[in-house]
């Protein structure tokens, strides 16, 4: 079955640290273009990050130097490590591919980040 | 960064009615060497991952009802729920993919009158 599965998310003070991470099957995830996008309690949709197949990274500039996307291809993994977390950061986080030039056809259930003291 | 922004935010429409939402770009999404409008829609649920409708302005997606259409160019776009069904309550986002970062809507609640 194609999917992927987020994991990760949970409880952090301010100023810490969390890393997620998207274990995707029945596709490649270095041969797709992978996003993650988040969305607050009750707000809209946000992206996040992107990372090619070629494995060039862009970031909003709202986590720009706070988050870094990367890939373990031998585990077909995508993770997000997050840095200084910010209470505006607190959102459910989406993984999602990208299909063609950037729709995307596939997300996952996604995990909940709290951002608290 | 572009900014999109959906019309209505919300709008309550009887079952077998149409339903138009429209979204409009800061700047044109059309790529003139190929002619395409990189704009998609997507359906969201309460509880659930958006789930992908229409791509380029108006393709729609495998398995998503013919009720279902995107049109427009450029800067304004629009999408039309012809005939609504109880199930397609829900949260509907535009999403341009012109540029690397990409960008939704705010989003447009649909509801039954």
């Amino acid at each position: 079955e194609v999917q992927v599965v987020e994991s990760g998310g949970g409880l952090v003070q301010p100023g810490g640290s969390l890393r997620l991470s998207c274990a995707a099957s029945g596709f490649t995830v270095s041969s797709k273009y992978m996003s993650w996008v988040r969305q607050a309690p009750g707000k809209g949709l946000e992206w996040v990050s992107i990372i090619f197949r070629d494995g060039s990274r862009y970031y909003a500039e709202s986590v720009k130097g706070r988050f870094t996307i990367s890939r373990d291809d031998s585990q077909n993994t995508l993770y997000l490590q997050m840095n200084s977390l910010r209470t505006e950061d607190m959102s459910v986080y989406y993984c999602a591919r990208e299909e063609g030039n950037g729709w995307f056809d596939l997300w996952g259930q996604g995990t909940l980040v709290t951002v608290s003291s | 960064d572009i900014v999109m922004t959906q019309s209505p935010d919300s709008l309550a429409v009887s079952l077998g009615e149409r339903a138009t939402i429209n979204c409009k770009s800061s700047q044109s999404i059309l790529y003139s060497s190929n002619n395409k409008n990189y704009l998609a829609w997507y359906q969201q649920k309460p509880g659930q991952p958006p789930k992908l409708l229409i791509y380029w302005a108006s393709t729609r997606e495998s398995g998503v009802p013919d009720r279902f259409s995107g049109s427009g160019s450029a800067t304004d776009f629009t999408l039309t729920i012809t005939s609504l069904q109880a199930e397609d309550v829900a949260v509907y986002y535009c999403q341009q993919y012109y540029t690397t970062a990409r960008t939704f809507g705010q989003g447009t609640k649909v509801e039954i009158k």
